[in-house]
């Protein structure tokens, strides 16, 4: 079981907005801001998009946006491409826990 | 250009040993925190072990503790995973990767996996 609770899937077609949600509790995502975003190709390693909740590493497009209220984070596309199929995890660390718990992946499709 | 290897990985019978090994290029490993993160083919990433970069504090994940251990060997600039008393559900791709606080705790490198198959 994830530590974290993302959908399953979310689709969009090119040029339209997704949000990806990550639903975590008051221990983890509500009382830190220390959740990040990976994008994974298959078969390939998880790459940083987003961190601190809301910033984006250098080289990261400005598509990729963050946010946070109360336990739920969210992850927005804009201007959705077909190069932005992939599998979506959000991660969250817990300092009181010294344990980092990642959400279940959702998968985003390009219509 | 920052490289993390990932090797070691393979087939092994229940019950059995293997340790992987990421060997860092670009960045120092005694800077980062480094960890080991896997998952099971077609489904999500679960975090496994990490070690600080004082090397001072080490955390495993309730389902590996006992089994596994991580370390560090800062003059070859490599960490590792040794794994024993292996399980079927070990199975997985196993990646390395590494955070610190000036990112944020986000994940900024990862390796490319290495596959262990725990199988009778």
């Amino acid at each position: 079981q994830s530590a974290l609770t993302q959908p399953a899937s979310v689709s969009g077609s090119p040029g339209q907005s997704i949000t990806i949600s990550c639903t975590g509790t008051s221990s983890d995502v509500g009382s830190y801001n220390l959740l990040s975003w990976y994008q994974q190709y298959p078969g390939k390693a998880p790459k940083l998009l987003i961190y601190e909740v809301t910033k984006r590493p250098s080289g990261v497009s400005n598509r990729f946006s963050g946010s946070k209220s109360d336990n739920t984070a969210s992850l927005t596309i804009s201007g959705l491409q077909t190069e932005d199929e992939a599998d979506y995890y959000c991660c969250s660390y817990a300092p009181s826990t010294v344990i980092w718990g990642f959400g279940g992946g959702t998968k985003v499709t390009v219509l | 250009e920052v490289q993390l290897v990932v090797s070691g990985g393979g087939a092994v019978q229940p019950g059995g040993s293997l340790r992987l090994s990421c060997a860092a290029s670009g960045i120092k490993v005694s800077d980062y925190w480094m960890h080991w993160v896997r998952q099971v083919p077609g489904k999500g990433l679960v975090w496994v072990s990490r070690l600080n970069s004082e090397r001072s504090t080490i955390q495993y994940a309730d389902s590996v503790k006992g089994r596994f251990t991580i370390s560090r060997d800062d003059a070859k600039n490599t960490v590792y995973l040794e794994m024993n008393s292996l399980r079927v559900e070990d199975t997985a791709v196993y990646y390395c990767t590494c955070n610190r606080f000036s990112s944020g705790w986000g994940f900024d490198y990862w390796g490319q996996g290495t596959l262990v198959t725990v199988s009778s």
